[in-house]
C-alpha cells in the first residue's frame, strides 16, 4: 500500500519561511502533488514533481528526491491568507494513477 | 473557481432518506472522482470514472451508488446512509492524457446523516 505522512499542524509568523515535508511509499511512484485547501474551500493544485530537483513558483516551491521517498513544500515570505491545509498526494502508475493522500498539513499564520 | 461545480453544498439527510449529490466539470476533462474527506483522515477516494465508464471502486458500500450520465456530468446517489458517513464529499476532474494530470476539485457538499 501507500503511507503518506505529513505533519498534522504547523504554525509560523507572518513574513517567515515555512517548510512542510511529507514522505511516502509507493511502488509505482508517477508524481507528487501538493495541494492547498482552505477551510470551505475546494482543494487548489499548487505544484507538481516527478523528476528530484526543486520546482518554484513564486512564494512556494517544492522539492523531490525519489529515492529517500520524500518531499517538502516550501513557503516563503508568509502571508496571513496562507493559513491553510496543504495536501501532499502521490500519484501511482501500478494501480492506474490513482491519487493517494496525506492527512494534510494545518498551517496557522500568526502575525 | 476551479471548473467543477457541486450541488448541493450542504445537505443534512435521515437515515432512510434517499438523495442525489450532483458535479459538473465545464473543463473538457476525460476523468471524473469522487472523494470523502473526513477530519483528520486522508482523502478517500470512493469512485473513478474515465470516458464515462467506471473504472475503479474501492469497496465502497452498495447505499453509494455513482451515475455518469457524459463527461461532463457526475452524480452520487445516496440511500439508507448511516451518521458515520457524514463528511464532505468532493468532487474532481483530470485530464488523464496529459503528463501532469492533475485533480481540479470541485468545493465539495458537506453531508450530515442524522
Amino acid at each position: 500500500g501507500q503511507n503518506i505522512d505529513q505533519p498534522t499542524e504547523m504554525t509560523a509568523t507572518e513574513g517567515a519561511i515555512v517548510q512542510i515535508n511529507c514522505t511516502y511509499q509507493t511502488s509505482g511512484f508517477n508524481g507528487l502533488f501538493w495541494y492547498q485547501q482552505h477551510a470551505g474551500e475546494a482543494p487548489t493544485f499548487l505544484s507538481y514533481n516527478v523528476l528530484d530537483g526543486l520546482e518554484e513558483k513564486g512564494r512556494f516551491s517544492s522539492f523531490l528526491s525519489r529515492s529517500k521517498g520524500y518531499s517538502y513544500l516550501l513557503l516563503k515570505e508568509l502571508q496571513m491568507k496562507d493559513s491553510a491545509s496543504y495536501l501532499c498526494a502521490v500519484r501511482d502508475a501500478n494501480t492506474g494513477n490513482q491519487f493517494y493522500f496525506g492527512t494534510g498539513t494545518s498551517l496557522t499564520v500568526i502575525p | 473557481e476551479t471548473g467543477v461545480t457541486q450541488t448541493p453544498r450542504h445537505l443534512v439527510m435521515g437515515m432512510t432518506n434517499k438523495k442525489s449529490l450532483k458535479c459538473e466539470q465545464h473543463l473538457g476533462h476525460n476523468a471524473m472522482y469522487w472523494y470523502k474527506q473526513s477530519a483528520k483522515k486522508p482523502l478517500e477516494l470512493m469512485f473513478v470514472y474515465s470516458l464515462e465508464e467506471r473504472v475503479e471502486n474501492n469497496s465502497v458500500p452498495s447505499r453509494f451508488s455513482p451515475e455518469c450520465p457524459n463527461s461532463s456530468h457526475l452524480f452520487l446517489h445516496l440511500h439508507t446512509l448511516q451518521p458515520e458517513d457524514s463528511a464532505l464529499y468532493l468532487c474532481a476532474s483530470s485530464p488523464r492524457d496529459r503528463a501532469t494530470g492533475e485533480l481540479f476539485f470541485g468545493e465539495g457538499s458537506r453531508l450530515t446523516v442524522l
